[in-house]
């Protein structure tokens, strides 16, 4: 069974840093593109970014409003996706979800962006 | 700022029929978007149902289908369930910015 896990969500003041890691598991996490997708509370879903694999030459490309604060990153070794979020804002206070391929999704980690 | 519209919300009898449809600010919607439809239920993550205008998973029950319709994308349900009740979501890919955009949610009551 494909499953993905996300850890690592939390309070953190506005300016702060924060980094999410998604654990995969049932799949070969090297053979997947992996994305990040965030819902602010009561709000719709949002696409935050997706890391290619390498052999498709590990880019990544992410949402406008994220893009130069967020970086996400792959282990492979470790099955493992990351998003590292620094100079975070109120606004991105948002369940975080990690999802492969846009077809298995976790079940989300809380952040919270509050001074 | 590219916008995915989407109908806010749709009210279907049980066992009766609804069409959700996705449209892009940037003109129409073809295959070349990839679009994908997502169910989510309160409380719950975001569970895949279309992808690729209309290829289903293995866990996409057989009354779901995706479609092109008119120049939007489109998700009909028959023989809708009383489970079926929840908001529904599409995702399209713009290849000329490498990103995706969700469009703005659709939620389906069955009633």
């Amino acid at each position: 069974e494909v499953q993905v896990v996300e850890s690592g969500g939390g309070l953190v003041k506005p300016g702060g840093s924060l980094r999410l890691s998604c654990a995969a598991s049932g799949i070969t996490f090297s053979n997947v593109w992996m994305s990040w997708v965030r819902q602010a509370p009561g709000k719709g879903l949002e696409w935050v970014g997706r890391i290619k694999t390498k052999t498709d030459g590990g880019t990544t490309d992410y949402a406008a409003p994220v893009r130069g604060r967020f970086t996400i990153s792959r282990d492979d070794s470790k099955n493992t996706l990351y998003l590292q979020m620094d100079s975070l804002k109120t606004e991105d206070t948002a369940v975080y979800y990690c999802t492969s391929q846009h077809s298995t999704w976790g079940q989300g980690t809380l952040v919270t962006v509050s001074s | 700022q590219t916008v995915v519209t989407q109908e806010p919300s749709l009210t279907v009898s049980p066992g009766g029929t609804v069409t959700l449809t996705c449209a892009s600010s940037t003109g129409a919607v073809t295959s070349g978007y990839y679009p994908n439809w997502f169910q989510q239920k309160p409380g719950q993550a975001p569970r895949a149902l279309i992808y690729n205008t209309s290829n289903k998973h293995s866990w996409t029950p057989a009354r779901f289908s995706g479609s092109l319709l008119g120049g939007k994308a489109a998700l009909t349900l028959s023989g809708v369930q009383p489970e079926d009740e929840a908001e529904y979501y599409c995702l399209l890919y713009y290849g000329g910015a490498q990103s995706y955009v969700f469009g703005t949610g659709t939620k389906v009551t069955v009633l």
